[in-house]
């Protein structure tokens, strides 16, 4: 059975802080794997990753992928109240069949 | 910018009832998508859809469930006979038919309450 698993599933840190948020997925037929974030509703497209070992950045925010031990990170690093939030982790097939893990829930306090 | 919308925000029905939950994705995109969202759970995919054809479904997209593009503009998830387990926030998502590039563009979700 398909599935994505993240950790920890819920962390508190102060701002300024540097995150790492974990996520392992066990799929077959493996095309991509996405970072999202969602706040109060609908999710929100952070990353794609389709390639081991390649960062992807944007501004504070990295990830990596590796698919040879089945596992992204994703890197917050000097963060802010308004990091706050539920970061997902999902795994699309070739099949265009998507599978999300439960989220990291992420709260930054002054 | 051009986005998701989905209607309406809030659906309220009784059990047993059919509901029909409306997207309309962004225009130039062909690959559209249902998710579901009980609360405080994890978000869950229902179906995959491209040309007309249902690509993929998970094993919670029963003969319940139905989606249909009745128009070049809309995207329809049909449930029949809900159910209290139905409650959820429904997502719609769509993507450009971009070789290799699987970002999705999520609408605000439509919350159904059966009761």
């Amino acid at each position: 059975e398909d599935k994505v698993v993240q950790s920890p599933l819920s962390l508190v840190v102060h701002e300024g802080d540097t995150v790492t948020l974990n996520c392992s997925y066990e799929v077959t037929n493996f095309r991509s794997l996405l970072w999202y974030k969602q706040e109060k509703k609908a999710p929100t497209f952070l990353f794609m990753l389709t390639s081991s070992g390649i960062e992807k950045k944007s501004g504070r925010l990295s990830s990596i992928l590796d698919k040879k031990e089945l596992f992204s990170i994703l890197n917050i690093t000097a963060t802010q109240t308004g990091d706050s939030a539920i970061y997902l982790c999902a795994v699309c097939t070739s099949y265009d069949k998507v599978i999300f893990g439960p989220g990291t829930s992420l709260s930054v306090i002054p | 910018e051009p986005e998701v919308t989905q209607t309406p925000s809030h659906q309220v029905t009784q059990m047993g009832q059919e509901v029909i939950l409306r997207c309309v994705p962004i225009s130039n995109h062909l690959y559209f998508y249902w998710y579901r969202q009980i609360l405080g759970q994890k978000v869950e995919f229902l179906v995959s859809f491209y040309n007309n054809e249902i690509s993929e479904k998970s094993e919670i997209f029963d003969d319940q469930f139905s989606v249909e593009r009745p128009d070049g503009s809309n995207f329809t998830l049909k449930i029949r006979s809900t159910k209290l387990e139905d409650s959820a926030m429904y997502f719609c998502a769509s993507r450009e038919d971009y070789r290799g590039f699987d970002e999705q563009y999520f609408g605000p979700g439509t919350r159904l309450t059966v009761t």
